[in-house]
C-alpha cells in the first residue's frame, strides 16, 4: 500500500464545475504540499498545509490531521486548470526527514 | 526575487558524452533534491543534499552523481550518458525548519534529457 493515496486518478470536468481532489496518508509528517504539474513539465507548489484550510484564489486545501486526510477543491474550474495535481507529504521520522513521499498524482482535463 | 533555476531547459546528446545539469536556488534553502521523472510517471527522488558536503543517494538507483560545494548550488553529472538516461530531471529545494518561513519546496522548470 502506497504512504499516499490519491483519488481520482483522472478526472474530467466541463467549465465551471466544482471539483475536488483527495489525498490520504499512512504516515507521520510535518507538512502535506500539494502540487501542479502542467503538460511540459515545471511543478508549482500550490500549497503547504500543516492544520485547518488555506485559499488562493478559486483553490482551496484542507488537512485533517487527526483523519490523515487532505482535500484540493478548485471553485468555478476552467481548461487552464487542466494539469495534473500531485499531494505529497513532508515525513517526520527516520533517515530521510523533511524528503517529500508524493502521491501518483490526479490528471485534471477541464472541457470549455 | 527569490528562484531556483535549472540549465540547460532541453538537452539531446549523444552515446558516451559527459554532462552536467546545473541547478542553483537564491533562496538560501539548506534542503537541496534531484528528481527523475519519466513522461506520464510519478517523480523519483534520485540524489538528496542537505547542506554543504553533505550528498545522499535517493529511492532511485541513479547512475548520477551530485556535489555541494555552495549552499546555492547542486550539480548533477552523467560521466557517460546513455539512451536509457534519456528522461526530465527536476531540481527543488526547501528550507529545514517549519516554523520558517522558507520551510516550503520551490520545483525547477526541469531539463529534459535526451541521449541519442
Amino acid at each position: 500500500k502506497n504512504e499516499v493515496e490519491q483519488s481520482p486518478q483522472n478526472l474530467t470536468a466541463q467549465e465551471g464545475e466544482f471539483i475536488t481532489i483527495n489525498c490520504s496518508y499512512s504516515v507521520g509528517i510535518s507538512a502535506l504540499h500539494w502540487l501542479q504539474q502542467h503538460p511540459g513539465g515545471g511543478i508549482v507548489s500550490l500549497f503547504m498545509l500543516s492544520s485547518g484550510k488555506k485559499k488562493h484564489g478559486r483553490l482551496i486545501a484542507t488537512i485533517n490531521i487527526q483523519e490523515k486526510h487532505s482535500s484540493l477543491h478548485i471553485t468555478a474550474s476552467h481548461p487552464r486548470d487542466s494539469a495534473v495535481y500531485i499531494c505529497a507529504v513532508r515525513s517526520n521520522y527516520g533517515g530521510s526527514q523533511g524528503n517529500l513521499i508524493f502521491g501518483k498524482g490526479t490528471k485534471l482535463s477541464v472541457k470549455p | 526575487e527569490a528562484d531556483i533555476y535549472q540549465t540547460p531547459r532541453y538537452l539531446v546528446i549523444g552515446t558516451g558524452k559527459k554532462i552536467t545539469l546545473e541547478c542553483s536556488q537564491t533562496m538560501g534553502h539548506d534542503k537541496m533534491y534531484w528528481y527523475q521523472q519519466d513522461p506520464g510517471m510519478e517523480l523519483h527522488l534520485i540524489h538528496y543534499s542537505y547542506g554543504v558536503n553533505s550528498t545522499e543517494k535517493g529511492d532511485l538507483s541513479s547512475e548520477s552523481t551530485v556535489s555541494r560545494i555552495r549552499t546555492e548550488h547542486f550539480p548533477l553529472t552523467l560521466e557517460s550518458a546513455r539512451p536509457s538516461h534519456t528522461s526530465q530531471y527536476l531540481c527543488a529545494s526547501s528550507g529545514s525548519f517549519p516554523e520558517l518561513a522558507n520551510y516550503g519546496y520551490t520545483f525547477g522548470s526541469g531539463t529534459r534529457l535526451t541521449v541519442v
